[in-house]
């Protein structure tokens, strides 16, 4: 079964600096895709970014980007010059075969003014 | 707004009544989700149809639990006999399916509280 780890259930950055969030997972398929959805306090998921397992080159948006280690089944965040508006719950998914979404326990990031 | 919208957005009830809540996904979309979400964990997904047809559910989906998507537009998830276990966020994604690439775009929730 797949599944998704977030290790750091809470994170915190200095506003202007940079922040990374950690996400495992574990499956035995070879192309499948990954997420990082943002979900604000009391408001609705949003997608931020995703990465297809058959590309290479890590995805990027703006001032968030992944670094994707198919090998070590890593798929980290990263957050560059840090928005008081970046504080929420992260959260880390995997869509599996049967097309619905494994996702992370979440790291709340906090951005300190 | 042409996003996903979910009603009613907060529900209150009491244990053994039957509630139904709905979703209404982005216009184009082919399929729908639905996800329960309880407090601090990520959402943990219940079903999903494609237009009309239900074509996953999770063990999650408890025989008190059905969904439905009649015309391929709405959809609509009734728990019957609620318990307090019930109490959680119901999460309603949608998704235009196309050569295998599918990104879930999500509601606003309903939050649930069973008493």
């Amino acid at each position: 079964a797949q599944t998704v780890t977030q290790s750091q259930p809470e994170m915190s950055v200095q506003e202007a600096e940079t922040v990374t969030l950690s996400c495992t997972y574990d499956t035995s398929e070879s192309d499948y895709y990954l997420f990082w959805y943002k979900q604000p306090p009391s408001r609705q998921m949003i997608l931020v970014i995703r990465q297809e397992a058959y590309k290479q080159q890590n995805a990027t948006e703006n001032r968030f980007s992944v670094n994707f280690q198919k090998a070590a089944k890593s798929f980290s965040l990263k957050i560059s010059d840090s928005q008081l508006g970046d504080a929420a719950m992260y959260f880390c998914a995997y869509r599996t075969d049967n097309n619905d979404m494994r996702f992370g326990a979440g790291t709340r990031l906090t951005v300190k003014p | 707004d042409t996003g996903v919208s979910q009603d009613p957005r907060h529900k209150i009830t009491k244990r053994g009544q039957n509630v139904t809540f709905r979703c209404d996904p982005i216009s184009e979309h082919n399929r729908l989700y639905w996800y329960r979400q309880t407090l601090g964990q990520g959402p943990e997904f219940l079903t999903y149809f494609q237009n009309e047809a239900q074509l996953e559910k999770s063990r999650l989906l408890s025989d008190r639990f059905s969904a439905e998507r009649p015309k391929g537009s709405f959809s609509t998830l009734e728990i019957q006999r609620t318990e307090q276990g019930d109490s959680a966020m119901y999460l309603c994604a949608s998704s235009l399916w196309r050569e295998a690439t599918d990104t879930q775009y999500f509601g606003p929730g309903t939050r649930l509280t069973v008493l």
